[in-house]
């Protein structure tokens, strides 16, 4: 079936700087990947969508400037915390919505990224 | 935008028993999703099912989409089933929304 690989799975970072999370989709192209937000025992909250070759798009309350999202290529859209905080950590997920039989237009998600600031 | 309520929130189990999961949607979708979340939180596909009945060995799903709910059956539970239900939903090319999940725990 449709893979999508994120890494990395688990980071604890300082204060202050910034971390890099990759999402690939490994065996399908993705023109648009989806990046949300889970909070300890809460549901997973949308961040923003990728789109392959424009800005992303993000959801209201999340900081553009803060969360950057390149889309450079049909398999790969990273996610980088900027100077980051710890009201910044949570678990990072992504996710792509295959248009093929292969991924039977569902979506599939990433194994997500434990972000930890200290 | 789309609204999708998940009942029960919690549910604690007896091992071998079954038990049925409710999502309900506020909007027409042409995609839902089930999903299990296990401990370390990868979120596994259980079922693509905007319409229909499919069924996985002991799990199964029904969607009624005329009348904007769908359910997860789960039949003779075990502890590994243990974790959290996610239902999640898409109407044309949006991405998926979820629900706030049922937790279940599975006990022997």
């Amino acid at each position: 079936g449709a893979v999508v690989s994120q890494h990395p799975s688990r980071v604890i970072c300082k204060s202050g700087t910034s971390v890099k999370i990759e999402c690939r989709s490994l065996d399908f192209q993705a023109t648009t990947m989806f990046w949300y937000r889970q909070f300890p025992k809460q549901s997973l909250m949308l961040m923003a969508t990728s789109n392959e070759g424009s800005k992303a798009t993000y959801e209201q309350g999340v900081e553009k400037d803060k969360f950057l999202i390149n889309h450079a290529s049909l398999t790969l859209s990273t996610l980088t915390v900027t100077s980051a905080h710890p009201e910044d950590s949570s678990f990072y997920i992504c996710s792509a919505r295959g248009l093929t039989e292969l991924t039977n237009y569902g979506y599939t998600f990433g194994s997500g990224t434990r972000l930890t600031v200290v | 935008g789309i609204q999708v309520e998940q009942s029960p929130p919690d549910l604690i189990l007896q091992e071998g028993a079954n038990s049925t999961l409710r999502c309900n949607f506020s909007d027409s979708v042409n995609n839902l999703q089930w999903f299990h979340q296990n401990p370390w939180g990868q979120l596994i596909n259980l079922f693509y099912i905007p319409s229909g009945t499919k069924q996985n060995g002991r799990l199964s799903a029904t969607t009624v989409a005329t009348e904007r709910y769908s359910l997860l059956y789960i039949s003779s539970s075990q502890t590994t089933d243990s974790g959290v239900y996610f239902c999640a939903v898409a109407s044309g090319n949006t991405p998926l929304v979820f629900g706030k999940g049922t937790r279940l725990s599975v006990t022997a």
